[in-house]
């Protein structure tokens, strides 16, 4: 039968061009924020993370902008290589939320040639 | 190279065995955390613990379910009795608290029959 799963969102862009992921967090005491990337069989990776007191960070290749005002999260990468295939996970910490880490659904991001 | 540690990679098991998953953190953190990861549900956290104490396994059905810190060098996630809905990849990962950035092991991918 039919395979019933998550439906993550996808995005699709050509070798070269930049990507530009999207999260929205729900939680104003949000004070810290990471991107995580989760290859096909590999665990989620660490690839930038930024704090409340900032609204922009870069790191070789990728930038995350922080909007406290509309709590939106973006990931840019530049340039996007084959090697950038993969589901992209934003997660925050909720201050409130026994203090932890929360993950959100994440995007898939696919790369065409 | 310091990495989260995961044994074994891969186990199949019949419904109703014993299941016993492992972790090694990377040294000198003291928070290590187990998360479940399927299609349906995405990554979902089971359980997490600091300085080997639990903090929260609320994510964990506790019936079958126990995860432990034996030493600061090991975690374990059992579950007794395995059913076939516990089939999904599960992973460990380590930071310095709660708060801070998450490093994923590799993974146990589960498969119950």
């Amino acid at each position: 039968g039919e395979s019933v799963g998550l439906h993550l969102p996808t995005l699709s862009v050509q070798e070269g061009d930049n990507s530009i992921i999207n999260c929205a967090y729900s939680n104003s005491a949000s004070d810290y924020f990471i991107w995580y990337k989760q290859e096909s069989g590999k665990g989620p990776q660490f690839i930038i993370d930024i704090r409340s007191n900032m609204d922009k960070r870069q790191g070789q290749r990728v930038t995350v902008l922080l909007n406290k005002t509309v709590k939106h999260l973006s990931l840019q990468i530049a340039a996007t290589q084959p090697g950038d295939s993969a589901v992209y996970f934003c997660a925050e910490n909720r201050p409130n939320r026994d203090d932890k880490i929360i993950f959100g659904k994440g995007t898939r991001l696919h790369i065409l040639p | 190279d310091a990495r989260v540690t995961q044994t074994p990679r891969h186990k199949v098991t019949e419904m109703g065995q014993e299941v016993t998953m492992r972790c090694q953190p990377i040294l000198g953190h003291n928070t290590v955390f187990w998360y479940r990861q399927t299609m349906m549900q995405g990554l979902e956290l089971l359980a997490y613990f600091r300085n080997r104490a639990p903090l929260d396994d609320s994510g964990m059905p506790k019936d079958r379910f126990s995860a432990e810190m034996p030493d600061a060098t090991l975690a374990t996630l059992k579950i007794q009795p395995s059913e076939p809905r516990d089939s999904a990849v599960y992973f460990c990962a380590s930071g310095l608290s709660p708060r801070e950035t998450q490093y994923f092991g590799p993974g146990t991918r589960l498969l119950v029959l």
